[in-house]
């Protein structure tokens, strides 16, 4: 079971790229590693999910190093609506095996 | 493409009453999860389905905690008796078997215990 550790918190103004890491050191041969926003009064919302070195979508990248101990998510160009709470989970390929959400980091966007 | 289906989407009740929660999964996802989130803490995983078949059940506290997925479709998590410490959001989410790990969610129903 992967345990995650990831900052409490973080502030950032708008427009800027934040980055968050997560470590997740032992992490197995067939965990992926997924991340999530989530905002008051809703369920966690998929952001990103990658293996092994750099996955971008439409709204972020995924940084993962060669020994895949840790992770970090960029959100480029924050926004105020970008104030959310983001997890970081990592999981078996075939979601057969445990799952742990760790406490996330509570990101604050100011104008 | 609908997403995962909750309800109610509250409720409250004394201690001691029980209390069920629905989930109805994306379409064609086999696997469903059902997650306790308590005030500023992270999501914790209650149990996993793997289509009717149960994955992992290791922190469902199965003296008051029951859940089962009839037909490998919808799903139902009941307490009974509820304690003052069951108060909490019930998360749903589904994933499809055999493809990327993500997790869809619902939006969870909050509970309640007085």
């Amino acid at each position: 079971l992967a345990k995650t550790t990831q900052p409490i918190s973080m502030d950032s103004y708008e427009g800027q790229e934040v980055n968050i890491t997560c470590s997740h050191n032992n992490i197995a041969t067939n965990d992926y590693i997924t991340w999530y926003q989530q905002f008051p009064s809703q369920g966690p919302r998929f952001i990103i999910q990658g293996y092994k070195t750099k996955v971008t979508n439409e709204v972020a990248s995924l940084f993962i190093p060669a020994d895949r101990k840790s992770s970090t998510l960029s959100l480029p160009r924050v926004s105020l609506s970008d104030t959310a709470v983001y997890y970081c989970l990592v999981v078996g390929y075939t979601n057969a095996g445990k799952s742990t959400f760790g406490d996330g980091t509570t990101l604050t966007v100011k104008p | 493409e609908a997403g995962v289906a909750q309800s109610p989407r509250y409720k409250i009740i004394e201690k001691r009453q029980s209390v069920a929660f629905w989930c109805n999964p994306i379409s064609g996802h086999a696997t469903l999860y059902w997650y306790q989130q308590i005030l500023g803490q992270g999501p914790k995983l209650l149990i996993q389905f793997q289509n009717n078949g149960v994955v992992d059940d290791s922190q469902l506290p199965k003296d008051r905690f029951s859940a089962e997925r009839l037909k490998g479709v919808d799903s139902t998590l009941k307490i009974q008796p509820a304690k003052l410490e069951d108060s909490a959001v019930y998360l749903c989410a589904s994933s499809p078997f055999g493809g990327a790990p993500e997790q869809y969610f619902g939006p969870g129903t909050r509970l309640t215990v007085t």
